[in-house]
């Protein structure tokens, strides 16, 4: 079957360093995407992997092990306004059947 | 520019009444997607569209549940008749290719739906 396993909640310190880890079973493989909700807000995109290793984003980086259906977020310097769920998505086909597979979320709580 | 609109932002009705959900994607995107959102279930994709035509509805609950894109520019989701398992937060996302050729999804702000 498919599926995505996030950790539920995580809590972490101001101007800390934050891992959130993803781990996915699925039966094809195109890419895995994180997106960030803040509460009672839409979904917005925060990066995109394909290839194995690590993309830089500003204080955000998103690493890929596709032999190990493994990905992670790391969030540096940690702000406040970084209190929200981060979502993992992996694509498992190409375009002519575009569809996400979605983990739950990891709540992440920042504290002062 | 205008990201993807959606309306109404709150939606409070009684059980067997007919809801109905707009949603304006970006312009020039291709493909438009309706998703569900609950604590339960997290985020499931109901439906998506490519250049207005229907291409996987298997993610609609059941026959309560259509939706339409007659234009570029419009689609609805319609519950008809609605119940109290489908308050939920529905959004609707579009996309098209990027330079990286990822397709980033951009969502509205949703429609939070509430059944009595």
């Amino acid at each position: 079957g498919q599926n995505i396993d996030q950790p539920t909640e995580m809590t972490a310190t101001e101007g800390a360093i934050v891992q959130i880890n993803c781990t996915y079973q699925t039966s094809g493989f195109n890419g895995l995407f994180w997106y960030q909700q803040h509460a009672g807000e839409a979904p917005t995109f925060l990066s995109y992997n394909v290839l194995d290793g690590l993309e830089e984003k500003g204080r955000f980086s998103s690493f890929l092990s596709r032999s190990k259906g493994y990905s992670y977020l790391l969030l540096k310097e940690l702000q406040m306004k970084d209190s929200a769920s981060y979502l993992c998505a992996v694509r498992d086909r190409w375009d002519s059947n575009y569809q996400l597979i979605w983990g739950a979320g990891t709540k992440l709580i920042i504290k002062p | 520019d205008a990201g993807v609109i959606q309306s109404p932002r709150h939606e409070v009705t009684e059980m067997g009444q007919e809801v109905t959900l707009r949603c304006k994607p970006i312009s020039g995107h291709d493909y438009l997607f309706w998703y569900r959102q609950t604590m339960m279930r997290g985020l499931e994709l109901l439906i998506y569209f490519n250049n207005n035509v229907p291409i996987d509805d298997s993610g609609m609950p059941e026959d309560r549940f259509s939706a339409k894109m007659p234009n570029a520019s419009f689609s609805t989701l319609k519950i008809q008749p609605s119940e109290p398992r489908d308050s939920a937060v529905y959004f609707c996302a579009s996309t098209t290719p990027s330079r990286g050729g990822h397709r980033e999804l951009f969502f509205g702000e949703g429609s939070r739906l509430t059944v009595l």
